[in-house]
């Protein structure tokens, strides 16, 4: 099984709301990825959890907090979000992270449209 | 500079092999990967092959890297409509960054 699930789907969400998405992962994967995608373009790297703690942080704007309650999920915190921040978001996972190969399995992503 | 490239667009018929390039640019990357996303849908991995490697092959799939050149290609034999989607190849940097090119349209014509 290499499934990495999102939730939810499609997200609409006002510039003052907060809302969540979530991953998760049962592969007993020890790395957790989230990546941005606009329209047309790759996904860009955003935060790598490896073993629960915050191994990187491209310079995410404090809007985005990520949080990894354990090893199988993986929340991102959305907050006064802006427009330009409409997009698909993905997850991703792999064994460890910064040793041997390690292949990344990505989620079906999280559609988000912020108004 | 740092990016990954890619042809934007490839179009072939139903049947016919397609092969989609991709140029990286860091020598010490020690992986690369070809994703394949389809419409509103994530990231598919496909394939991979090992820098030492030049050369892998999965049924339908051909991987070939030219280390030299920073080169990778893949291609898709027999190919079906199934297979229109975009195409992203990905190396494999520090830790484990994965950079993306700009990523291949291909589109099967029946």
């Amino acid at each position: 099984d290499t499934e990495v699930t999102q939730t939810p789907k499609h997200l609409v969400m006002g510039m003052t709301n907060k809302k969540s998405l979530k991953c998760e992962q049962h592969m007993g994967h020890r790395a957790m990825y989230w990546y941005k995608q606009k329209a047309k373009k790759p996904p860009e790297l955003m935060f790598v959890y490896s073993y629960e703690k915050l191994s990187i942080n491209e310079s995410v704007p404090s809007r985005f907090s990520p949080e990894c309650p354990n090893s199988s999920l993986l929340n991102l915190h959305l907050h006064a979000l802006q427009p330009e921040d409409s997009a698909l978001y993905l997850c991703a996972s792999s064994q460890v992270y910064g040793r041997g190969e390690e292949t990344q399995y990505f989620g079906p992503g999280t559609r988000l449209l912020v108004l | 500079g740092e990016d990954v490239e890619q042809s934007l667009f490839l179009s072939v018929r139903e049947g016919d092999s397609s092969v989609i390039n991709c140029t990286y640019t860091d020598s010490s990357s020690t992986y690369l990967y070809w994703y394949k996303q389809e419409p509103g849908a994530g990231l598919q991995l496909l394939t991979y092959i090992f820098s030492n490697m030049d050369m892998k092959q999965d049924q339908r799939l051909t991987v070939l890297l030219n280390k030299k050149d920073k080169h990778l290609s893949l291609r898709i034999a027999d190919t079906q409509t199934g297979d229109s989607a975009i195409y992203f190849c990905a190396e494999r940097r520090g830790g484990n960054k994965l950079v993306f090119g700009a990523g291949t349209i291909l589109r099967v014509k029946s």
